[in-house]
C-alpha cells in the first residue's frame, strides 16, 4: 500500500528547535513532489511548500520564508520539516502529502506540534 | 498569493446535488489553471477528490465532479449522502508558478 507515515506528536517550548519527518513507502519516492500543509486548531488548510526528492528542488510559500526549512533524504525515502526557533503560533497539525498533477493524492496521518511555555 | 474564496457553508437534502464555488485571481493575472478539491472529515487527513480541474483519482466516487469557468472553479456533489457531510477545500496554482494556495473551506451539511 502506498503510504506516508509521519513522526509522532511533539510538545515544545518557545525558542526550541524541532524536525518532524514523513516517510514514504511502496512507490518511487524520489519521483514525486512531497508537500507540507499546515492546519492550525479549528482553522483551514495552508499550503506551505513542496520538495522534489530526486534533486531537493524546493518551492516555499512566500509567507513562510525563513520560518521553516523543508528538506529530504531520498536514500531513506523521508522528507522533513524543521524549525530553528519555535513560536506559539507554530502550534498546528502538519501534514505531508504526495503530489499528483498539482493535487495531493496521498496524505500522511499528520503530526501535531504544540508550542507552549 | 491570497487564499481562494469559498462559501462558508452549503447544505442540501439527501439525494440532491450541490455545487461549491472557489473564486480567486492570481497575482500575476494569469489565473489559476490547476485546481484540486479535498474533503476533510473532523480529525482526519484531507482526501483528494479532484485534481487538475476535473480529474478524479482512482477510487473516488463519480458523484464528485469538477469544472472551471474563468477564475472560478466548482465542485459538484450529486446524489448527496450522509457521509458527504464534511469540510471541503479547493486548492490551486497558476501556470507560471508551482506554488499553491488553499481556499477558505466550505462546510457541507446534509439535511
Amino acid at each position: 500500500e502506498v503510504q506516508l507515515v509521519q513522526s509522532g506528536a511533539e510538545v515544545k517550548k518557545p525558542g526550541e528547535s524541532l524536525k518532524i519527518s514523513c516517510k514514504g513507502s511502496e512507490y518511487s519516492f524520489a519521483s514525486y513532489w512531497i508537500g507540507w500543509v499546515r492546519q492550525m486548531p479549528g482553522k483551514g488548510l495552508e499550503w506551505m511548500g513542496i520538495i522534489y526528492p530526486e534533486d531537493s528542488d524546493t518551492r516555499k510559500s512566500p509567507s513562510l520564508q525563513g520560518q521553516v526549512t523543508i528538506s529530504v533524504d531520498k536514500s531513506i525515502n523521508t522528507a522533513y520539516l524543521q524549525w530553528s526557533s519555535l513560536r506559539a503560533s507554530d502550534t498546528a497539525m502538519y501534514y505531508c502529502a504526495r503530489q499528483l498533477g498539482r493535487g495531493f493524492d496521498i496524505w500522511g496521518q499528520g503530526t501535531m506540534v504544540t508550542v507552549s511555555s | 498569493q491570497s487564499a481562494l474564496t469559498q462559501p462558508a457553508a452549503v447544505s442540501g437534502s439527501h439525494g440532491q446535488s450541490i455545487t461549491i464555488s472557489c473564486a480567486g485571481a492570481s497575482s500575476d493575472g494569469g489565473g489559476y489553471h490547476y485546481v484540486s478539491w479535498y474533503q476533510q472529515h473532523p480529525g482526519k487527513a484531507p482526501k483528494l477528490l479532484i485534481y487538475d480541474v476535473n480529474n478524479r483519482p482512482s477510487g473516488v466516487s463519480n458523484r464528485f465532479s469538477g469544472s472551471k469557468s474563468g477564475n472560478t472553479a466548482s465542485l459538484t456533489i450529486s446524489g448527496l449522502q450522509a457521509e458527504d457531510e464534511a469540510e471541503y477545500y479547493c486548492s490551486s496554482s497558476t501556470s507560471s508558478s508551482t506554488l499553491g494556495v488553499f481556499g477558505t473551506g466550505t462546510k457541507v451539511t446534509v439535511l
